[in-house]
């Protein structure tokens, strides 16, 4: 266990769909990654937020996704109108301070794993 | 695409032996960081080296570092079962995202 947390940890829904994803990183970090996984496929980078600014989106991140971290803290991922080829595993991840200590290392949840009918 | 490229794409080796995992990528990075992932789950960060270090051990694992080639490796010294998994290098630049490899698929026979 990481420290990090997603839910749902599987979502199954019906083309067309709204799905929404949780994820609460370690309390202190200060920066929150959401990265997408298909099968057989390392990671693909979505957007970042650092605090409740998000800084970097992805050109793979279509106008039917976005993302929040309202206060800085938790961050939520929506993908509206759901297609077949947005099943995936969606992975969030955090780094920051810890204690004193400033690390670049990212930590993982343990994903969200869509599958869209 | 965004994603570097690992050597071999998959890796059988017997317990006891060493398992060597190649890693290029694109960009120049600040860091670099080796993950490890059993089926269907999340990545377990293993290492991460500075891009001024050009080599780093942590127990078993020792991590490479050849920034002009832009490559990386991954040596697993007396390989255990429990070694089976995916492993996955990925380079971070100053934008801080994290540009992961296509992985390599180790299995670890008893």
């Amino acid at each position: 266990d990481t420290g990090v947390s997603q839910d749902p940890r599987h979502k199954i829904t019906k083309r067309g769909q709204n799905v929404t994803f949780r994820c609460d990183p370690i309390s202190e970090h200060n920066r929150l990654y959401w990265y997408r996984q298909t099968l057989g496929q390392g990671p693909e980078f979505l957007t970042y937020f650092q605090n409740e600014a998000q800084l970097e989106k992805s050109r793979l991140l279509s106008d039917r996704f976005s993302a929040e971290r309202p206060k800085g803290s938790f961050s939520t991922l929506e993908i509206q109108r759901t297609e077949q080829g947005d099943s995936a595993m969606y992975l969030c991840a955090s780094s920051g301070t810890s204690g004193q200590l400033y690390t670049d290392t990212q930590y993982f949840g343990p994903g969200t794993r869509l599958t869209v009918l | 695409s965004q994603q570097g490229e690992e050597d071999p794409q998959a890796l059988s080796i017997q317990e006891g032996e060493n398992a060597t995992m190649n890693c290029s990528y694109k960009t120049s990075i600040n860091n670099l960081q080796w993950y490890r992932q059993n089926s269907g789950r999340g990545l377990v960060h293993l290492i991460l080296i500075r891009s001024n270090e050009r080599e780093k051990h942590s127990g078993r694992l020792r991590v490479t570092l050849d920034t002009s080639k832009k490559s990386s490796s991954l040596l697993i010294t007396a390989s255990r079962a429990a070694d089976t998994a995916s492993y996955f290098c990925a380079s971070m630049d100053s934008s801080y995202k994290l540009i992961f490899g296509s992985g390599t698929r180790l299995l670890v026979r008893p």
